[in-house]
């Protein structure tokens, strides 16, 4: 079963709305967690490092105020889209690493339109 | 972090063994090697890690020469459901982040 759990897996919202995507790890404590964004027909890419009790380390590009990272707890990390556009509908996909050099789990996903 | 390139995409048919070939040149002392499956709408999963030599699990092969500037998996036996695009990634230490290059999209036919 997975290890690593998103919800929702599929979330429709309007334009200026903000939605919040939630990363959880089942059965295991992660310190960090990786959030990562696929348009269509193209690879992964890494938006932020996730760590527990501290901000997020987001990468090269990546609009820190309008992608909200929240590591509230050793297994829920929240990622928030504010005033989401349609150019912000993706697929969001959240990872965790068991213990600190252990496998990486990866969430199912999840889908994002904004009309 | 190490860049790693593979083919963008592969045909093959049921039955066949399909080797994918990475090449990773500026691989450093610490990295390890590990390869992901992905199939549409779906998150990446674990396929194999290695460091050296060979390793085998239960659903792939992974070699990798001394030089450790380039690594081949091999799925044995390939099926439809193997459809899908396969990824790897260079890992310092097992830890930190993942940077996902293009992946390579399998695709297997009847």
């Amino acid at each position: 079963g997975a290890v690593v759990s998103q919800h929702p897996s599929r979330v429709i919202c309007k334009s200026g709305t903000s939605v919040k995507i939630e990363c959880r790890s089942l059965d295991f404590q992660a310190t960090t967690m990786f959030w990562y964004r696929q348009f269509p027909k193209q690879s992964l890419m890494l938006m932020a490092t996730s760590n527990e009790g501290s901000k997020a380390t987001y990468e090269q590009g990546v609009e820190k105020d309008k992608f909200l990272i929240n590591h509230a707890s050793l297994t829920l990390s929240t990622l928030t889209v504010t005033s989401a556009h349609p150019e912000d509908s993706s697929f969001y996909i959240c990872s965790a690493r068991r213990g600190g050099s252990g496998e990486l789990f990866f969430g199912e996903g999840s889908r994002l339109t904004v009309l | 972090l190490a860049k790693t390139t593979q083919p963008i995409s592969m045909d093959s048919y049921e039955g066949q063994e399909v080797n994918i070939t990475c090449s990773h040149n500026n691989i450093a002392t610490n990295d390890y090697i590990t390869w992901y499956q992905q199939f549409p709408s779906q998150g990446p999963r674990f396929i194999i890690q290695g460091y050296k030599t060979k390793v085998t699990n239960e659903v792939a092969s992974l070699f990798i020469p001394a030089d450790r500037k380039s690594s081949t998996l091999s799925l044995p036996r390939v099926s439809l459901s193997d459809t899908a695009v396969y990824y790897c990634l260079v890992e310092y230490n097992q830890g930190g982040k993942l940077i996902f290059g293009q992946g390579t999209e399998l695709s297997v036919k009847p």
